[in-house]
């Protein structure tokens, strides 16, 4: 149980487009997801943390007309990077919180690897 | 700010060994603590939790610590395998928001 599963696993795209990143619950409800970017070998740096039908509440310093996220469904969130640059190539991961999850911890997503050229 | 520490970037033991990895905070008093495995290219995997009135939490050949005073969480791993070759993170705060800690890159040896 407490899969979370995430869409595309890496993506390539010219500087200038925009890319969409799906993150999926499969088989629980997550009333909160979060989505984070990584750096080799550094930490998990939190960008946003959205909630099922309203807006994110995003980290200092993260541009929210940048990284615009949906989180349209109890088991569905979306991270689109608008007109991205090779600075925004890294690895970005989701994670989701349990509706009503006994230990609180977060189930993370695959992650996904962006590049941008 | 907070801040949080893992003792080393990089643990080299032999196989059959424990390893031990540090975490040590400040500026913070969470009410857990968790522990993650993390393999390269994949997202962490959820190992441990243990809360700030606990001492120490088991599972299988795992086992972490709580230091309240010493604000440190020791995380041991028994009869260690190649297999559990990885990087382990340590994550505080409460599940709305965790502050992960850098890593520790573990190899263990045949």
């Amino acid at each position: 149980g407490a899969v979370v599963s995430q869409h595309p696993s890496w993506v390539i795209c010219k500087s200038g487009t925009s890319v969409k990143i799906e993150c999926r619950s499969l088989d629980f409800q997550a009333t909160t997801m979060f989505w984070y970017r990584q750096f080799p070998k550094q930490s998990l740096m939190l960008m946003a943390t959205s909630n099922e039908g309203s807006k994110a509440t995003y980290e200092q310093g993260v541009e929210k007309d940048k990284f615009l996220i949906n989180h349209a469904s109890l088991t569905l969130s979306t991270l689109t990077v608008t007109s991205a640059h090779p600075e925004d190539s890294s690895f970005y991961i989701c994670s989701a919180r349990a509706l009503a999850g006994q230990y609180n911890e977060q189930f993370f997503g695959p992650g996904t690897r962006l590049t941008v050229l | 700010s907070q801040k949080i520490e893992q003792n080393s970037e990089a643990l080299n033991i032999q196989e059959g060994k424990t390893a031990t990895l540090t975490c040590n905070y400040t500026n913070y008093s969470p009410a857990y603590l968790q522990w993650y495995r993390q393999d390269p290219g994949r997202g962490p995997v959820f190992l441990l939790l243990i809360r700030e009135n606990e001492k120490e939490k088991r599972k299988e050949r795992l086992k972490v610590t709580f230091d309240t005073t010493l604000k440190q969480s020791l995380f041991h791993i028994t009869a260690s395998q190649p297999a559990d070759s990885a990087t382990y993170l340590c994550a505080l705060g409460p599940a709305r928001q965790l502050t992960f800690g850098s890593g520790t890159q573990l190899t263990v040896l045949p």
